[in-house]
């Protein structure tokens, strides 16, 4: 099965505040991890990645948090735009080949 | 750069038949990947290849094949299409140099996709 995996499919948020997505993974051996944005009838974009290495590495409005005592992995986006609205893949690899494992996707819905 | 590329971006297949969707890439990428994206959910690995001449299966395998002669091409291959293979296939490409800890450096990049019909 899966070791990566998504806790909210639908995640609906208030234009202009911070949106805050979950993920959990299984495999204690992952040692880099990338977030993901899908949006409808186009192929994943690459949004901001981490190795295992770090706990926190930031981008522009976006945050990727990563906590291997819990193994969770959080994707924070700040000042959420309507142009933020697609599906959020978290995904890992274990190191050893390059082999990328995606989760399920969680929806990010902005609200007026 | 084009990045990558995919053809066709959409095709209907009949039970039984074959076909082959190609990808490109122009970044002298040496990883390059092929998913599949069934509706609502990630996306799943079908082979992928460290470079020209070495390919590997990935989570999903059975039903395809694929070969890499050149860096620039990974094209899939479907020799006897099946309902199952109904899908949007992704092809993917990155550098990974081997060792590496600098984060961004394996990024992959996806090509627009390729939706599959078999009936």
């Amino acid at each position: 099965g899966e070791s990566v995996g998504l806790h909210l499919p639908t995640l609906s948020v208030q234009e202009g505040d911070n949106s805050i997505i979950n993920c959990a993974y299984s495999n204690s051996a992952s040692d880099y991890f990338i977030w993901y944005k899908q949006e409808s009838g186009k192929g994943p974009q690459f949004i901001i990645d981490i190795r295992s290495n770090m706990d926190k590495r930031q981008g522009q409005r976006v945050t990727v948090l990563l906590n291997k005592t819990v193994k969770h992995l959080s994707l924070q986006i700040a000042a959420t735009q309507p142009g933020d609205s697609a599906v959020y893949f978290c995904a890992e690899n274990m190191g050893r080949d390059d082999k990328i494992i995606f989760g399920k996707g969680t929806r990010l819905h902005i609200l007026p | 750069n084009a990045g990558v590329t995919q053809t066709p971006k959409f095709r209907i297949l009949k039970i039984g038949q074959s076909m082959t969707l190609q990808c490109t890439q122009d970044m002298n990428h040496n990883y390059m990947y092929w998913y599949r994206q069934d509706p609502g959910m990630g996306l799943k690995l079908i082979y992928y290849s460290v470079g020209a001449g070495i390919t590997d299966k990935g989570e999903v395998p059975n039903g395809y094949n694929v070969s890499r002669s050149t860096t620039e091409d990974f094209p899939l291959r479907l020799e006897l299409a099946a309902p199952s293979q109904t899908s949007v296939y992704f092809c993917a490409s990155s550098y990974y140099l081997q060792g590496e800890v600098i984060a961004g450096t394996d990024t992959q990049y996806f090509g627009p996709g390729t939706r599959l019909t078999v009936l």
